[in-house]
């Protein structure tokens, strides 16, 4: 089943202690990005990747690290995780721009942190 | 800042009404696309809209798209309580050479409950 997973689903943790939320997508797509999802803020984007090794900044990537070591993975990293972090994570897959032109995005079932 | 902006940002209907919902966003796009989410879970892509495009169905959606006033509507026919979910709206913006960016911004969603 094509799908984009996530692990875990819910974490709770402390201030400073870094933490390392899981993302993987079996449809060989190209593009991948992370968003949170914030009460009356909707959707923004943290880091987004184009392919592998190339990753950039989204609109709220403070606080926040990714990497792109292989196609189907794209790790969130969160070195010293604050109060602010407590939030609905979501990460999304889809194929590249330049491959259909139209980027139809899967998304994975969230992660709910809480950072005390 | 928002790309897109929904409106309204709850709607509240009976079993069978139709529901509108609108999205107006601030620059040139490669496409527009709604996706809808039930609370919690991840967004799950619904239709998409290119530029050159001006209505476009799927089912019981209807979607249109008003380039020369960046704006965009959701229409959903005969409505269910199974509808009731949010609804975002999210661009594919180009730049000035007409190239997208690659990257979706969402706007902050209409609360759709459709009741039995």
């Amino acid at each position: 089943e094509a799908q984009v997973t996530q692990n875990p689903r819910y974490l709770i943790t402390v201030t400073g202690k870094k933490l390392t939320v899981t993302c993987s997508q079996n449809m060989n797509h190209e593009y991948m990005s992370w968003y949170r999802q914030d009460p009356g803020l909707g959707l923004r984007q943290i880091y987004y990747s184009m392919n592998v090794e190339v990753t950039d900044k989204g609109d709220v990537p403070e606080g926040y690290k990714v990497s792109r070591k292989e196609k189907r993975n794209f790790p969130l990293i969160l070195e010293s995780p604050s109060p602010n972090q407590t939030s609905l994570y979501f990460c999304a897959s889809s194929f590249s721009v330049a491959r259909t032109r139209y980027n139809e995005q899967f998304f994975g079932p969230g992660t709910r942190l809480t950072v005390l | 800042s928002q790309q897109g902006e929904e409106d309204p940002q709850a709607l509240s209907i009976q079993e069978g009404e139709n529901a509108t919902m609108n999205c107006s966003y601030k620059t040139s796009i490669n496409n527009l696309q709604w996706y809808r989410q039930n609370s919690g879970r991840g967004l799950f892509h619904l239709i998409l809209i290119r530029s050159n495009e001006r209505e476009k169905h799927s089912g019981r959606l209807r979607v249109t798209l008003d380039t020369s006033k960046k704006s965009s509507s959701l229409l959903i026919t005969a409505s269910r309580a199974a509808d009731t979910a949010s609804y975002f709206c999210a661009t594919d913006a180009i730049n000035a050479g007409g190239t997208s960016y690659g990257k979706l911004t969402f706007g902050q969603g209409t609360i759709l409950t459709v009741h039995p």
